[in-house]
């Protein structure tokens, strides 16, 4: 597997505020990806981060509310822009290290009040 | 809609039985198949995964895959409570995983 970081681990925002969430993994990878896990809910994939490319949204995921950066193999971060209660959830970025094998980072819990 | 579905539980079994989990799934294009294990309050962990149809055993561990009935399924052996999780299933659909809502196992003493 791989190690996988991400910052901030937790976070309480106002609405209306931004957060950058950043991912680093300790090798490199062609393919990273986002994901929101709601309260006792599964995971719902944001958007699919290829580095040299632009990020692929899943629909009702848009660019304006879900900026990515892929600036290389081994980083991406996802801004959460305009944030409102809704937003409230686990963001969670995983890394594909072999054929359709994912591997998780730790998440990070957003509040937003 | 591509689906993946799982009984959400809880299901309970005693320490030391066998835990049987299922998953099915509506694309008969998928490919690739996954379970992932996830304790309350962490992320989820790849524990097995399985592409050709049969049986697939690593450790207390069995995956089963019959690709003509979209069945996928994950067997543990001499379960123990520190198997109590959240087991997600998930498959390959066109370069990137589907997740079903999981299914809650609980393993009592």
């Amino acid at each position: 597997s791989a190690v996988i970081s991400q910052k901030p681990s937790r976070d309480i925002c106002q609405r209306g505020t931004s957060l950058t969430i950043q991912c680093q993994v300790d090798s490199q990878v062609t393919m990273m990806f986002w994901y929101r896990q709601q309260p006792g809910q599964s995971l719902t994939l944001i958007a699919t981060a290829n580095q040299g490319s632009e990020a692929t949204y899943e629909s009702g995921f848009v660019i304006d509310k879900f900026p990515i950066s892929r600036p290389n193999l081994t980083f991406s971060t996802l801004t959460v822009s305009n944030m409102s209660p809704e937003d409230s959830s686990i963001y969670l970025c995983s890394v594909e290290l072999r054929s359709y094998e994912q591997y998780f980072g730790p998440g990070t819990r957003l509040t937003v009040t | 809609q591509k689906e993946v579905e799982q009984n959400s539980g809880p299901l309970s079994v005693p320490e030391g039985a066998i835990a049987s989990l299922n998953c099915t799934y509506s694309d008969r294009g998928s490919q690739s198949f996954f379970w992932y294990r996830q304790y309350s309050g962490k992320s989820p962990e790849l524990i097995m995964f399985i592409y050709s149809n049969g049986d697939k055993e690593d450790g207390r561990f069995t995956a089963q895959l019959n690709k003509a009935s979209q069945y996928v399924s994950l067997l543990i052996r001499d379960s123990q409570p520190s198997d109590s999780a959240t087991y997600l299933c998930a498959v390959e659909n066109t370069d990137k995983l589907i997740f079903g809502t999981g299914t809650r196992l609980q393993v009592f003493p």
